[in-house]
């Protein structure tokens, strides 16, 4: 069974602090891991796909890396209009995605 | 272009009554995804449609059905609301999953809030 584990559940920072999320999966024949932001009332937005341990992408102040067992999405100098919550999914065929529950992250001025 | 569209966005219904939440898409995609979040849940798989023409269980398909009219719409059934379906209902769609691995991430309507009571 495809199983997502996100780390923290929340997390708070201050404007400009760096930080990390994590996301450990187990899935047999990863075809994709995918972040998504979560704006409140609002439907999951696509961020990025990794497809291979090593592989990295970066849109403006996020990036995300990926390692056989696990994905962080790296928060560079993070402004307070980055909060939201952030959700880690994986595909393994063609039978939809498999999400995290997901961290809800908070950037303080 | 409008991406994935879900009518209702919100809707309360008696436990017992029934109703169809409507999902439209307008990038071609040919597969499409019903989930639901619940707190602390994550979002759920209900049921999806590879292609046009074919539909599949997910991970919590009791209570619900589906329908795929053509490639373009998806619509997910409540025959019989019951308290335990009040949730947020996301309608997904992305490109059909292959032997390629590229360009299959899912991209979401805006949800449809639905409380029974």
């Amino acid at each position: 069974e495809d199983q997502v584990t996100q780390s923290p559940e929340a997390l708070r920072l201050q404007e400009g602090e760096s930080s990390s999320l994590n996301c450990s999966y187990t899935v047999s024949g990863l075809r994709g891991l995918f972040w998504y932001r979560q704006d409140p009332g609002k439907g999951p937005e696509f961020l990025f796909t990794l497809y291979s341990a090593g592989e990295e992408k970066e849109k403006e102040r996020l990036k995300a890396t990926l390692t056989k067992k696990e994905s962080f999405l790296h928060i560079t100098a993070p402004k307070p209009e980055d909060s939201a919550t952030y959700l880690c999914a994986v595909r393994r065929s063609a039978d939809g995605l498999t999400f995290g529950k997901g961290t809800h992250l908070i950037i303080q001025p | 272009n409008a991406g994935v569209t879900q009518t209702p966005k919100f809707q309360v219904l008696k436990t017992g009554q029934s109703m169809t939440l409507q999902c439209a898409q307008d990038m071609n995609h040919n597969s499409m995804y019903w989930y639901r979040q619940d707190p602390g849940m994550g979002l759920r798989l209900i049921y999806y449609s590879a292609s046009e023409g074919t539909t599949d269980k997910g991970e919590v398909p009791n209570g619900y059905n589906v329908s795929r009219l053509n490639k373009r719409e998806f619509s997910l059934r409540l025959e019989s609301a019951a308290p335990s379906q009040t949730s947020v209902y996301f309608c997904a769609s992305s490109e059909r999953h292959t032997g390629s691995i590229t360009n299959t991430e899912a991209f979401f309507g805006q949800g449809t809030r639905l409380t029974v009571v």
